[in-house]
């Protein structure tokens, strides 16, 4: 059973509009998230973290919120750029361990 | 260059044979992972490795054996491949100094097994 799942497989948005990915998790031990960004043909690369001590953290056109309570993560990015197009990844870990959970990911799709 | 590479990028291989992915690191990280990637499941975490005398399964271990030959090399075999390992399969490193996240990955490998 995942632990951390990314219920929209894809997701379309215009160039300049707001995008929200979204990532739920069910083991409440899962106290260091982090977002990461794939394009074809190359590896994920970091975007963006939180820590459960915090319930927002933003970077430039990133911002993470985290409800604990609710067990779900999310990414905005505002605004969106047509370079921002690839799957994003959260991914979950115990004291900001080693082993990562990751989601199955969401396609994000900025059309310009 | 990359700081972390892998070899080969892409493989079609048979069934029954033996495969080794490859994967070094300039980053200077004692820590190193291993993952294979499939539709709609993510990342999942075959092995990992603290340093050179250290190795851990992962969630998805079975079928797979690696090697660390040294802190900058980690290898990944499948010592009888099996059509279900095709995947794409990435290695990562991380640095304890800043808490082992994040992690790097490389560009990774595609793998088809017939």
């Amino acid at each position: 059973d995942q632990q951390v799942k990314q219920n929209s497989p894809s997701l379309s948005v215009q160039e300049g509009r707001i995008s929200i990915l979204n990532c739920d998790y069910t083991n409440s031990m899962f106290d260091y998230f982090l977002w990461y960004k794939k394009y074809p043909a190359e590896g994920p690369t970091f975007l963006i973290s939180i820590s459960s001590i915090k319930d927002k953290n933003e970077d430039g056109r990133f911002t993470v919120f985290l409800n604990k309570s609710a067990k779900h993560l999310s990414l905005h990015i505002v605004p969106s750029q047509p370079g921002d197009s690839a799957v994003y990844f959260c991914a979950a870990s115990f004291n900001a361990g080693n082993m990562l959970t990751f989601g199955g990911g969401t396609r994000l799709m900025v059309k310009p | 260059d990359a700081d972390v590479t892998q070899t080969p990028r892409n493989r079609i291989t048979k069934t029954g044979k033996r495969i080794m992915l490859e994967c070094s690191q300039t980053k200077g990280h004692d820590r190193m992972y291993w993952y294979r990637q499939d539709p709609g499941l993510g990342l999942r975490l075959i092995y990992y490795s603290f340093d050179v005398k250290d190795i851990n399964k992962g969630e998805i271990s079975d079928g797979y054996s690696v090697s660390r030959q040294a802190q900058a090399k980690f290898s990944l075999s499948l010592e009888s491949a099996i059509p279900n390992q095709t995947a794409l399969y990435f290695c990562a490193t991380s640095d304890p100094a800043t808490g082992n996240q994040p992690q790097h990955f490389g560009d990774g490998t595609r793998l088809s097994i017939l």
